[in-house]
């Protein structure tokens, strides 16, 4: 089946730092990927949606400055956490649809689990 | 915004069966999607409704009713592998809105 592949899987950095997170899709090409957050016991909230090519479309309440997302090409997204905060704390996780059609479901990466000091 | 409902909690006995039901209300609907979540791990795909009607993969199934805005996943032969939370989620558009998940513990 299709492989999304995130990594790094655990980061422990200190307040200041900025952290940047990749997803690959391994196995297909991906117009579109997804980057969510997940706070514990809570469901997965879309954080952004991210575009081969274009600018990324953010959700309501999410600091486009302070998550930027680049979509290099048809198999790699990358969220930058800039100057990370306690708060920022998290379960990062992406997702990415095969483009070959609409009804195609998002594979998920195995997630990164964010951890500032 | 998506309002998506399920239950909070489920248990049941290892070997039985067990439904968790899904209600939404979104502003469109371009299918419905399960997933399973194991704790501290990412979601992986169960199935997927886009039509009206029963969906069976194995020891999974699907139900949908559009008209109802209501869902359910069907977990058959339940095995304790099988404790995790489960995500009902409704693409709208190409994006996925998720529900709160139901956690399933299976006991023996």
């Amino acid at each position: 089946g299709a492989v999304v592949s995130q990594h790094p899987s655990w980061v422990i950095c200190k307040s200041g730092t900025s952290v940047k997170i990749e997803c690959r899709s391994l196995d297909f090409q991906a117009t579109t990927m997804f980057w969510y957050r997940q706070f514990p016991k809570q469901s997965l909230m879309l954080m952004a949606t991210s575009n081969e090519g274009s600018k990324a479309t953010y959700e309501q309440g999410v600091e486009k400055d302070k998550f930027l997302i680049n979509h290099a090409s048809l198999t790699l997204s990358t969220l930058t956490v800039t100057s990370a905060h306690p708060e920022d704390s998290s379960f990062y996780i992406c997702s990415a649809r095969d483009h070959k059609g609409p009804n195609q479901p998002q594979h998920f990466g195995d997630g990164t689990r964010l951890s500032i000091l | 915004g998506q309002n998506i409902d399920q239950p909070t909690e489920m248990t049941a006995t290892e070997g039985a069966i067990v439904q968790i039901n899904c209600t939404y209300q979104t502003s469109g609907f371009n299918g419905l999607f399960w997933y399973q979540q194991h704790a501290g791990e990412a979601p992986t795909f169960l199935s997927y409704n886009v039509l009206d009607g029963l969906e069976e993969k194995g020891r999974f199934s699907s139900f949908l009713s559009r008209s109802k805005g209501y869902s359910y996943l069907l977990l058959k032969e339940l095995q304790m592998k099988d404790s995790a939370s489960y995500l009902c989620a409704v693409r709208v558009d190409y994006k996925l809105s998720f529900g709160a998940g139901t956690t399933v513990t299976v006991r023996a």
